[in-house]
This record gives C-alpha cells, structure tokens and sequence, in this order.
C-alpha cells in the first residue's frame, strides 16, 4: 500500500524566515510520482511541482526548491525568504503510473507566515 | 483556461436528505475523482471514475455512491447523509495520456445537520 506522511501539522514562522516544509513516503511500486500542492484559504488546491522517481534532481523555481532523495523516501519542500502570501497548507501525495493514477496524500501541513 | 466546476461552494442539508454533488470538467480528461477533505486527515479517496459508467471504490466509499453517465461529470451521491458526512467535498480529474497530476475544482463545503 502506498502511504505519505507530513509530520509537521503546523508551522509557523516570521516573513523572510526559510522554511522546509518535510515529506515522507511509502511505495512498492518502481516507478511512480511525487507532487506538491498548495491549498490557499480560498479552498482550491494548487499544483506545484511533478517529479518523476526516474529523476532525483533537485528543483528550483523562483523561491520554492525541491528536495528528493529515494534513498530516504522523502521529497522535502523548501521556501525561501518566505513571505505572507506563502501562508496555506500545503501537500505532498504520490501515485502510481499505471491506471487510474490514483493519488495518495498526506496530512497536509499548515504553514502561516507572520508578517 | 481550463476548469474543474463544483456546482455548489456551501451546501447546508438535514440528516436523512439525499444529497447530490455535481462535478464538471472542460478537459476531456478520462479520470475523475471525489475526495473528502478533514483537519488531521488530508484528502481521502471516496470514489473514483476512468471512463464513462466505470466507477470504483476508493478507500472510504461507505455512505456514497456516484454516477457517472457523461464523460464530462462525475456526480458524488449522499443516499442519506448523517451529519460524520459534514466536510469539504474535492472533485479532480486528470488525463490518461499525460501529463499526469490533478485538476481540483474549488470545493463543496458540505454541512449536514
């Protein structure tokens, strides 16, 4: 069974603070997908990033990177020089490639950025 | 730009209603899903859809049933809601071919009193 865990229910740090937000996950499957989604106090949730197992380059975009490392099963998200906007909850989730691509995700963590 | 539409952003119903939540996408995507979303829980996987009246259970599907006759909507049913059924309702879609990841629509805040 796949499983994601987001051990930090809630974060809270002040504007320009970095911060990583930690994501561990659980698969049998060789190939499979990795994302990140952010959920704004609007409700809608907002894809962020896609990563293929096959690639465990980091990823940069602006201020958001992207940490995967298979060996550990994790796929951490870092914010840098945070900033009041950043504050949702965000979530990591995996699927399998095959199929219906189901996605599995985690508890989600609540990140408020204090001006 | 392309859309996941939730027909209802807030919906207020008694125990014991029928209940429908309707979900429609403009994507042409084969893949549609419903999940319910609770503090502490994340999102949880009710049912899902690959194709037009395919459906199949998803990991709490207990209390719902969905209908799916066009490929564009993929309706989420409450045969008779008791009030642990209150929550955030998500639907989603996605596309077989590529490239892979959900659409969410924007929610259905679901009271059940």
């Amino acid at each position: 069974a796949q499983k994601v865990t987001q051990a930090q229910t809630e974060i809270s740090v002040v504007e320009k603070e970095d911060v990583t937000l930690d994501c561990v996950y659980e698969t049998r499957d060789t190939t499979y997908y990795l994302f990140w989604y952010k959920q704004p106090p609007s409700g809608e949730l907002v894809f962020l990033i896609r990563r293929n197992s096959f690639d465990e380059q980091n990823e940069i975009s602006g201020r958001y990177s992207w940490n995967f490392q298979k060996s550990t099963s994790s796929f951490n998200f870092t914010i840098t020089a945070s900033q009041v906007v950043d504050s949702a909850v965000y979530f990591c989730a995996l699927s399998g490639i095959q199929g219906a691509q189901k996605l599995v995700f985690g508890q989600g963590t609540r990140l408020t950025i204090n001006p | 730009d392309v859309k996941v539409t939730q027909s209802s952003r807030y919906l207020v119903k008694r125990t014991g209603e029928k209940v429908f939540l309707e979900c429609v996408q403009d994507m042409d995507h084969e893949n549609m899903f419903w999940y319910r979303q609770d503090p502490g829980l994340g999102l949880r996987l009710i049912y899902f859809s690959y194709d037009v009246k395919m459906k199949e259970k998803g990991d709490i599907p207990e209390g719902y049933s969905v209908s799916r006759e066009k490929k564009e909507r993929f309706s989420l049913i409450l045969e008779s809601a008791s009030t642990n059924q209150t929550s955030m309702y998500l639907c989603a879609s996605s596309s077989r071919r590529g490239p892979y990841g959900y659409t969410f629509g924007s929610g259905t805040r679901l009271t059940v009193v």
